[in-house]
């Protein structure tokens, strides 16, 4: 069975400072997917990111990154300059090729940026 | 496109009554799912559908039901609420492995 791990319960931050969110994931599939979720305090899930396991390039979208490392089994989020805006929590998945497409997403990490 | 849609946004409950969250999406997507999060915790996957016809139970599925009779909508129905079920539903869905989309959420509290 696969399981994502967020370790960083909450983080708190000062504007402008750079974080980097954790995800460690587990699966012995060699296809899957992981994904980034951000969930803002109005309540709704927004899709920031997917990558294919066989795609370990790093992402970066404005002061968005993601660092995917099969050989720890991590995908990591960093945000830049952070903003008070970035404050929500951020949910790390992992769903595998075949089978039914479950998801499994981790507990998610509080992000708070302080002004 | 609407994307996925969710009816009610909150509701209040008594002990023992019924409802039924509705959920439709306009994507043409052949899964659907249904989570439920409660304060400061992750998704929990209540049920979920492949197509219609097809559902099948989560990590979650007691005191809930659910249905597909089309590609748009997936119903989740609570029977005899409990505060137990007192949580937030969010029903998302997707075209196959690819990424999830998920409606605004239904706010819900038995009292």
């Amino acid at each position: 069975a696969q399981k994502v791990t967020q370790a960083q319960t909450e983080i708190s931050v000062v504007e402008k400072e750079d974080v980097t969110l954790d995800c460690v994931y587990e699966t012995r599939d060699t296809t899957y997917y992981l994904f980034w979720y951000k969930q803002p305090p109005s309540g709704e899930l927004v899709f920031l990111i997917r990558r294919n396991s066989f795609d370990e390039q790093n992402e970066i979208s404005g002061r968005y990154s993601w660092n995917f490392q099969k050989s720890t089994s991590s995908f990591n989020f960093t945000i830049t300059a952070s903003q008070v805006v970035d404050s929500a929590v951020y949910f790390c998945a992992l769903s595998l090729s075949g089978g039914s497409y479950i998801p499994t997403f981790g507990r998610g990490t509080s992000l708070i940026v302080h002004p | 496109n609407a994307g996925v849609t969710q009816t009610p946004k909150f509701r209040i409950l008594k002990i023992g009554q019924s409802m039924t969250l509705q959920c439709t999406q306009d994507m043409n997507h052949n899964y659907m799912y249904w989570y439920r999060q409660d304060p400061g915790m992750g998704l929990k996957l209540i049920y979920y559908s492949v197509g219609a016809g097809i559902t099948d139970k989560g990590e979650v599925p007691n005191g809930y039901n659910v249905s597909r009779s089309t590609t748009e909508d997936f119903p989740l129905r609570l029977e005899l609420a409990a505060p137990s079920q007192t949580s937030v539903y969010f029903c998302a869905s997707s075209y196959s492995v690819d990424t999830q989309y998920f409606g605004p959420g239904t706010r819900l509290t038995v009292l």
